[in-house]
């Protein structure tokens, strides 16, 4: 069974701070990850695809890497808004069942105003 | 351009009774995919459809079915409902043939309760 972590659970910030949370997957047979940011009572909004070992993506204040030969990525975000208030969760997917996304459980966080 | 949209969006039903869900992808986009989200397991994915075929199929029992029409609007079907199904359905469709490339757009969800 594929296990993708993600760390911390939860995370609480001041506005202002800047963070960042980490995804973890299984390093072999690595085809794709995928970044999701999902606010209470809206639908998950796609923020990443990433693909390709050493991928560094950026929309706004919101940025991603990718290190697929260790098996991990991290989302960072740059100045904390209380708008960032949202659970960010990663999906894997690997290359033996190309479409079966593999979602980790979320970090959750909190940005105090 | 108008997003995913999914209906209905509330059902409550009962242990034993099947149930249909339906979902409209973003005009264009010929994937749709269907995931399960429960505050024990998080989100699952459940299967992907393109062009009215099923690429992929999460690991549920085949009570959990879905086809896709030609006008790539999907529908899942879930029978013989268990109080364990209870969960929100959500439905995603992307611009690619697979989901697993290209970017999800997610649909509302239906929130379905098994009494």
């Amino acid at each position: 069974i594929l296990n993708v972590e993600q760390s911390p659970q939860s995370l609480h910030v001041q506005e202002g701070d800047s963070t960042n949370f980490t995804c973890s997957f299984p390093s072999s047979n690595f085809y794709a990850l995928h970044w999701y940011r999902w606010e209470t009572a809206k639908s998950p909004e796609a923020l990443f695809v990433m693909t390709l070992n050493g991928d560094e993506k950026k929309k706004g204040r919101i940025s991603a890497t990718l290190n697929t030969k260790e098996g991990y990525s991290y989302l960072y975000i740059k100045g904390s808004q209380p708008e960032d208030s949202a659970t960010y969760l990663c999906a894997f997917i690997d290359g033996g069942s190309q479409g079966n996304l593999i979602f980790g459980k979320g970090t959750k966080l909190s940005v105090k105003p | 351009k108008a997003g995913v949209t999914q209906t209905p969006r509330y059902l409550i039903k009962t242990r034993g009774q099947q149930v249909t869900l339906s979902c409209s992808p973003i005009s264009g986009h010929r994937s749709v995919s269907w995931y399960q989200q429960t505050p024990g397991q998080g989100l699952q994915f459940l299967f992907e459809y393109f062009s009215e075929t099923q690429r992929n199929k999460g690991n549920f029992p085949g009570r959990f079915s879905g086809r896709q029409f030609s006008n790539s609007r999907s529908e899942m079907n879930v029978s013989t409902l268990e109080l364990g199904d209870s969960a929100l359905y959500l439905c995603a469709s992307s611009s690619g043939a697979s989901a697993s490339s290209y970017e999800q757009y997610f649909g509302p969800g239906t929130r379905l309760t098994v009494t």
